[in-house]
This record gives structure tokens, C-alpha cells and sequence, in this order.
């Protein structure tokens, strides 16, 4: 399993603004996750960040909105620039089991755009 | 078409009464299937997974799951609910839409007393 922390817990943010969310993991992890959570949602994935290389988007999710740094295996972050209401979400990070697929999440960042 | 379907969105049931959260994917290729629970103002915790071997799978809190290939199906159940299980339960799916993990809408259960 893995330990995974988010920073900020939750935000409330101006329209026009950016937010950088963290995300740390307590091992080392090829791949990391970012999930939207909208109000009385699902998740949706944003993008997949490997360490090392771009981070590859998911449809209907862009680099200039949500830019996605992973600087190591330990830690990545994501941007939500120029934000407006929409983007009112709760943004998660997840790290992926090579052996058993399985998917352990961080306890998400809740972001309010006003 | 949606790759992950939750037939329910939400589901009230009585303290100690059997239920079951339904889901369906839409796949021809081998998939990894999960449950996962949000309680209120939570993360994701996984709750069960089917990989491979028996269609039976049991995980935590009592709760279990059955693969059923043919009609594509990875149903939840629990024989006896407490208030505790009020929270929201996703359906997940890796390789239905790509290698990727893809989630179901979300069936919301509320347990009363």
C-alpha cells in the first residue's frame, strides 16, 4: 500500500486565479494519477504524470489549464490556472499497484472558486 | 456509451437489510474490477478487487462481489447494513476504456435507522 498526503486540504479561490496542489507519496512510484471530483460527482481523470516526461492528458483536458510537474518519484504537483466556478472540484492524486492495479488515493484537495 | 455503469445513483436501505449496488462495464478485452467507498468529506478506500481466479470476491467491512463475465456484471452486496455504510460507493474498471483505471457514477447508499 501507499501513504499518500495532499496539500492544501481545501481552497477558496478567486476567479482568474491559479492553485498549485501537492501531492507526496511515502515510496517511490512510476506513475501518479489526477482526478476531478465534481460536486455529486464521479471521478474523471486529468492526466497520468510519469517522472521524467510530460504528463499525458486525458480528452477534454488541457496542459495550459492544468500544468502537472513531477520533479521525482515521490512527488508531484497540479496547477488549476485561470480558474473559474467550474473548476469548483475536489482534486484528487493517486498512485497505481504494478502488481495488482489497485489504485490508492490521496484524501483530496476541495477547492471553491468564487 | 458509458464504460462503467451504475445502475443505481442512490439507494436508501434499513439498518441490518441486505443490499446490493449493481454495476456493469463494457469491455471484450480482460479487465481489473473494483469497489471503492468515499465516506463523507473522505478519500477513496478500497473496498474489494477482482484480478483473477474465483468470481467470488470478499473485502472489507463484510461486503463482497461477484464477476460475472458473461453479462459483464461486478455486483456488490452486504447482507446486513449498518448506519456506518452510509457513504458512496464507486465501481472501477481497468482496461475498459483503456489502460486506466475508469470509474461508474457513483451509487450513493443512506442507511436508516
Amino acid at each position: 500500500s501507499a501513504v499518500i498526503s495532499q496539500k492544501p486540504s481545501r481552497d477558496i479561490c478567486q476567479r482568474g486565479t491559479s492553485l498549485t496542489i501537492q501531492c507526496q507519496v511515502d515510496s517511490q512510484v512510476t506513475m501518479m494519477f489526477w482526478y476531478r471530483q465534481q460536486p455529486g460527482q464521479s471521478l474523471t481523470l486529468i492526466a497520468t504524470a510519469n517522472q521524467g516526461s510530460e504528463a499525458t492528458y486525458e480528452s477534454g483536458f488541457v496542459i495550459d489549464k492544468f500544468p502537472i510537474s513531477r520533479p521525482n518519484l515521490t512527488f508531484s504537483t497540479l496547477t488549476v490556472s485561470n480558474m473559474s466556478p467550474e473548476d469548483s472540484s475536489i482534486y484528487l492524486c493517486s498512485v497505481e499497484s504494478l502488481e495488482t492495479y489497485e489504485q490508492y488515493f490521496g484524501p483530496g484537495t476541495r477547492l471553491t472558486v468564487t | 456509451a458509458q464504460s462503467v455503469t451504475q445502475l443505481d445513483s442512490q439507494v436508501p436501505v434499513f439498518e441490518e437489510a441486505p443490499v446490493e449496488l449493481r454495476c456493469n462495464y463494457s469491455s471484450s478485452v480482460s479487465v481489473y474490477l473494483f469497489w471503492y467507498v468515499q465516506y463523507p468529506n473522505q478519500g477513496l478506500q478500497l473496498l474489494l478487487k477482482y484480478l483473477s481466479g474465483s468470481t467470488l470476491v470478499k473485502g472489507i467491512n463484510g461486503f463482497e462481489a461477484e464477476f460475472n463475465k458473461s453479462q459483464t456484471s461486478f455486483h456488490l452486496r452486504k447482507p446486513s447494513v449498518h448506519i456506518s455504510d452510509t457513504a458512496e460507493y464507486f465501481c472501477a474498471v481497468w482496461g475498459a476504456a483503456g489502460n486506466k483505471l475508469t470509474f461508474g457514477g457513483g451509487t450513493r447508499v443512506l442507511v436508516k435507522p
